[in-house]
């Protein structure tokens, strides 16, 4: 079983709307937790840290529920430029595992 | 900003051949790691290391070695390139405490090998 799971989509919504994604994760121990963005043939880039606290970035919320073990992400008010792969990872010590990703198409 | 760059964008091989992919970074990160990254199997540590000289194996390290004399350079290679290794692979590094550097990834090394 992998230790980062996400739901591969896509997603497709209409610009303006709000979506949610979740990422489940099996370590019990992992301690850091992140969603990145990868647009197409591009690397991974940093979109936000996710704190047990919650943390909003503008439209962007991270959450962390160590209890059930899942982190979400959610968009608000989606753009177009929002559509990408939405990556989360959680650590295993010294690296990080990633879940597949989610595909977001934000739609005119 | 940091940067991490492999020297590679796109590589064509033939099956036997020995590779090896780049990657410089410059931030003083002390860990340094390689991934790929194949379509519906999303990304996979090959190998990584947390300080000069040290490696460690990750996921799927068979068919890879790493080589890391230096703190900024953590070089991957396939001893003997097959046809399963074509794929994208992903260069990255961070600080040794994740919580306060997440990793930065490099632009990516497209890998064919036919």
């Amino acid at each position: 079983r992998k230790e980062v799971e996400q739901d591969p989509g896509p997603f497709n919504v209409p610009e303006g709307a709000t979506v949610a994604f979740n990422c489940t994760y099996s370590n019990s121990a992992s301690q850091s937790f992140f969603w990145y963005r990868q647009d197409c043939r591009k690397e991974p880039k940093l979109l936000m840290s996710v704190y047990s606290s919650g943390n909003e970035d503008g439209r962007f919320t991270a959450q962390l529920n160590r209890a059930s073990q899942y982190i979400s992400l959610l968009i608000r008010d989606s753009k177009l430029s929002d559509s990408a792969t939405y990556l989360c990872g959680g650590d295993s010590g010294y690296a990080l595992n990633f879940g597949k990703g989610t595909s977001l198409l934000v739609t005119p | 900003d940091v940067k991490v760059t492999q020297s590679s964008r796109y590589l064509v091989k033939r099956t036997g051949e020995k590779v090896f992919l780049e990657c410089v970074q410059d931030m003083d990160h002390e860990n340094m790691f390689w991934y790929r990254q194949d379509p519906g199997l999303g990304l996979r540590l090959i190998y990584f290391s947390y300080d000069v000289k040290m490696k460690e194996k990750g996921d799927i390290p068979e068919g890879y070695s790493v080589s890391r004399e230096k703190k900024e350079r953590f070089s991957l290679i396939l001893e003997s390139a097959s046809t399963n290794q074509t794929s994208m692979y992903l260069c990255a590094s961070s600080l040794r405490q994740l919580e306060s550097s997440p990793l930065h990834f490099g632009n990516g090394t497209r890998l064919t090998v036919t």
